[in-house]
Order: C-alpha cells, then sequence, then structure tokens
C-alpha cells in the first residue's frame, strides 16, 4: 500500500497570507496525484487531481505542484473560506488519501 | 449536473451487513466509475472499491468491480442501471466500521461526492 504523509498537521495563517501544504508518498505515484478540500460536516471537494490540473470551478489562487513522491498544494492569498482540512489522494496503486492538514486561521 | 445522495439504517449490530444505497440524478449509471469511500477519526479517508458499468448488455462484459484488499473479503458493490443507483454491502460488521460512508464518482479523481450516510456499529 502506498502511504502519503502530510505536512504540517496544523497550519496557522491570517487571510491574505500565501499557504504551502506538504503530501510525502512512500514510493513513487508519478504524477497521479489529487488533492480536497473539506469543511466541517461536508464531503471533500476535488480541487487539484494529476498533481497540477484545477479542477471545474477551483479558483486560481489553488495551484498544485509535484511529481513522483513529493508534491505542494498552494493556496496564493487566503480567503477566510479556504480554512478547512486538505487531503492529498493518490491512484498510481489504487486509491489511498493522507491524513490531512488543517489549516486554521491564525 | 451529477447528484449523489447515499441512504442507510444509521445503526447496525456487530456481526451484522451493512447496507447502504446511493442515488445517482443528473446523469447515467453506465459508462462511469462508482466508488464507495468511509471516514472515521481513527482511519481517516479509506477507499473501499469502485464499479464500473460498461452498459453492454452481454451480463459477462457488464460490470467489473475492484476492492481495497483489507475490505476484499467483506465489501460488495453493485448497480441497479434501471434505478440508477449503486449498492454497497459490508459483512461482519464491528466497531471499526463505524464511519460515515460516502459515495463518489471517480474519473480522474473523485470528483463528485454525495453528502454521506453515517454508520455506527452497536449493539
Amino acid at each position: 500500500e502506498i502511504v502519503l504523509t502530510q505536512s504540517p498537521g496544523t497550519l496557522s495563517l491570517s487571510p491574505g497570507e500565501r499557504a504551502t501544504l506538504s503530501c510525502r508518498a512512500s514510493q513513487s505515484v508519478h504524477h497521479f496525484l489529487a488533492w480536497y478540500q473539506q469543511t466541517p460536516g461536508q464531503a471533500p471537494r476535488l480541487l487539484i487531481y494529476d498533481a497540477s490540473n484545477r479542477a471545474a470551478g477551483v479558483p486560481p489562487r489553488f495551484s498544485g505542484s509535484g511529481s513522483g513522491t513529493d508534491f505542494t498544494l498552494t493556496i496564493s492569498s487566503l480567503e477566510p473560506e479556504d480554512f478547512a482540512v486538505y487531503y492529498c489522494q493518490q491512484r498510481s496503486n489504487r486509491y489511498t488519501f493522507g491524513q490531512g492538514t488543517k489549516l486554521e486561521m491564525k | 449536473q451529477v447528484k449523489l445522495q447515499e441512504s442507510g439504517p444509521g445503526l447496525v449490530k456487530p456481526w451484522e451487513t451493512l447496507s447502504l444505497t446511493c442515488g445517482v440524478s443528473g446523469g447515467s449509471i453506465t459508462n462511469n466509475y462508482w466508488s464507495w469511500i468511509r471516514q472515521s477519526p481513527g482511519k481517516g479517508l479509506e477507499w473501499i472499491g469502485y464499479i464500473h458499468d460498461s452498459g453492454n448488455t452481454e451480463s459477462y462484459y457488464r460490470q467489473s468491480t475492484t476492492y481495497n484488499p483489507s475490505l476484499e473479503s467483506r465489501a460488495t458493490i453493485s448497480v441497479d442501471r434501471s434505478k440508477n443507483q449503486v449498492f454497497l454491502k459490508l459483512t461482519s460488521l464491528s466497531g471499526a466500521d463505524t464511519a460515515t460512508y460516502f459515495c463518489a464518482r471517480l474519473v480522474d479523481a473523485f470528483d463528485v461526492w454525495g453528502q454521506g450516510s453515517m454508520v455506527v456499529v452497536s449493539s
């Protein structure tokens, strides 16, 4: 099973700041990595697929990069609605998710 | 656009079988991949499996399934094309199966999700 490790566990920032979230895979997943956003009581929402492609309707302040084992989700300028939990997920070998990064307002 | 709605019993006893339904609206079951995913505080998000219905009338080629190896012996995913529904059966339940269960469409990623059905396993 491919294990995805996200860091940091919690990130405290203010609106307007830049957020950088990391996801590391236990073996190469090539570019087959997605990012999701989840707010309390809601289902995850797809943000990025195949490492760097924004899903439909996702604002351009969200961007993804990386390949192989190291990936990054960047939010260029935080809006109040961006404070949530973010998960990465791979589809190179079956499907597994990271444990999540909580983005909280400072 | 495609919308998904899960439904289920809420509370199930240990060792019983869980049956969940996912209603698909705004799109067709056929030629899509449909997954079940669960989320619990202890294990986070866990993919259970997916089904693909090709729409082929020959029963042998109609549907294919793939499961998480950790759940493969207990999980069964099926579809009813006439009702546009996807089903999950999970047998021999224990407290570790307490979770919110989501159905989701799988394209390059899980791009459409239902709101989830919370299941508690308790006597």
